[in-house]
């Protein structure tokens, strides 16, 4: 069975600083790791994925992830936040093509 | 390239009311799904279709039904709505498999049951 859980429901920054979101997955098998942004009011967009490859991966706006199996964790960094990072980010782990488990959530807050 | 359609966007039903919650896709991926969101729980799977002609539970099946009624569409039904009800509801497509897995989301359904 997969799950995931991530460790800080809610972040706050300031800007120009760095954003570390948590997250650490349980899984029999081999996963695909995701990390999906939520800006208010609108849907899903994927920012990042990892497969099997790179254990570093970078995905848009200056985001990146580290994939550490003996961690079972896939924390979220970017080295300098900004205004538009404010949304609420979602890590999420496939053992299979058809089921995708989401944890619960951070929601990131950028202050000025 | 509209990518996944939802609609209605919002909707306010009275307890004991049914809907359709309606989801199309033009991306030709064989699999959909459809997922509630609600305060820190993140998303849970109600039900999907690996492709036409299949579906099955999810997480959260309870209250609901739904029709695969081709590639492109996958509807939600709820058949007598209760407060428990009032979500975000998100249909999905999956693309690929292993390393080439992607979900592509549609904009989302604010659902109010009073």
């Amino acid at each position: 069975a997969q799950s995931v859980t991530q460790l800080d429901s809610h972040v706050s920054v300031s800007e120009g600083t760095p954003v570390l979101l948590r997250c650490n997955y349980s899984s029999s098998y081999s996963p695909s790791l995701f990390w999906y942004v939520q800006h208010p009011n609108k849907g899903l967009q994927l920012l990042l994925k990892y497969t099997s490859a790179a254990t570093l991966v970078k995905g848009i706006n200056g985001f990146e992830a580290e994939f550490k199996k003996s961690e079972t964790s896939f924390h979220l960094t970017k080295p300098s936040a900004h205004m538009s990072d404010a949304a609420e980010y979602f890590c999420v782990v496939s053992e299979n093509d058809y089921k995708l488990s989401f944890g619960a959530g951070t929601t990131v807050t950028v202050r000025a | 390239n509209a990518g996944v359609t939802q609609t209605p966007k919002f909707q306010v039903l009275k307890t004991g009311q049914s809907m359709t919650l309606q989801c199309a896709q033009d991306m030709n991926h064989n699999s959909m799904y459809w997922y509630r969101q609600d305060p820190g729980m993140g998303l849970r799977l109600i039900y999907y279709s690996a492709s036409e002609g299949t579906t099955d539970k999810g997480e959260v099946p309870n209250g609901y039904n739904v029709s695969r009624l081709n590639k492109r569409e996958f509807s939600l039904r709820l058949e007598s709505a209760a407060p428990s009800q009032t979500s975000v509801y998100f249909c999905a497509t999956v693309k690929g498999s292993g390393a080439r897995t992607e979900a592509f989301f549609g904009q989302g359904t604010r659902l109010t049951v009073v």
